[in-house]
């Protein structure tokens, strides 16, 4: 079956530091992935997605890139914020018609000023 | 404006009281679904649904119930909670996906249930 696998939380970071929150996939075909984050007391919000190998999402200044020969899709921002402190969650969806969303476990950003 | 309405949004019971988390979406999505997250657990599916009247089983089905009347709404069942039910639960829609494109899921704000 599908998964996903992200790194653990939570990862503490001081303003302006460089984030990356590492994520790999587990899949038959070809999956579109995402990056969905959650701000406290909120509900899930896609950050950013990708649909074929070698893409590259991006949105508020976080990229993560289609690695079909490593299976990763990395998270990244070159400079974090206060206001980036949420759940980051990594998932992938089959492209076979169906919107069946597989998680991984979150990952917690704390940032610092 | 595009949203997932989810009621109530805090919810404690007592072991074995019916209850029922209602979730609307005004956006004409094909597809539901429930999730229940779990402090590291992540988000599993409970239950999901492709259209009126069409709703199968995700990941974690067992002592829930839903249905699909209506395209707008998919209301979580739970016909005797006990205490392991307590969760975060989150309704989500989306259009079905096509071919290779698939479409962004949008989520309610969350139901936070305690069953004791």
């Amino acid at each position: 079956g599908n998964s996903v696998t992200q790194m653990e939380g939570p990862v503490t970071l001081s303003e302006e530091a460089f984030l990356t929150i590492n994520c790999t996939y587990t899949a038959t075909g070809y999956p579109s992935l995402f990056w969905y984050v959650q701000y406290p007391g909120e509900g899930l919000q896609l950050l950013l997605k990708a649909t074929k190998a070698d893409d590259k999402g991006s949105n508020k200044g976080f990229e993560a890139t289609y690695r079909k020969e490593t299976t990763s899709f990395h998270l990244e921002k070159g400079s974090v914020q206060v206001s980036d402190s949420a759940v980051y969650f990594c998932a992938l969806s089959e492209n076979s018609g169906y919107s069946t969303l597989t998680f991984g476990k979150g990952t917690m950003l704390l940032v610092s000023p | 404006e595009a949203q997932v309405t989810q009621n109530p949004r805090y919810l404690i019971t007592v072991t074995g009281k019916k209850l029922t988390v209602t979730c609307s979406q005004n956006m004409n999505h094909e597809y539901m679904s429930w999730y229940r997250q779990d402090p590291g657990l992540g988000l599993r599916q409970i239950y999901y649904s492709m259209n009126v009247e069409v709703t199968d089983k995700g990941d974690v089905p067992e002592g829930y119930k839903v249905s699909r009347k209506e395209k707008r709404n998919f209301p979580l069942i739970l016909e005797s909670p006990s205490p392991n039910q307590t969760s975060l639960y989150f309704c989500a829609s989306s259009h079905l996906g096509s071919g290779t494109v698939n479409t962004e899921a949008f989520f309610g704000q969350g139901t936070r249930l305690t069953v004791v």
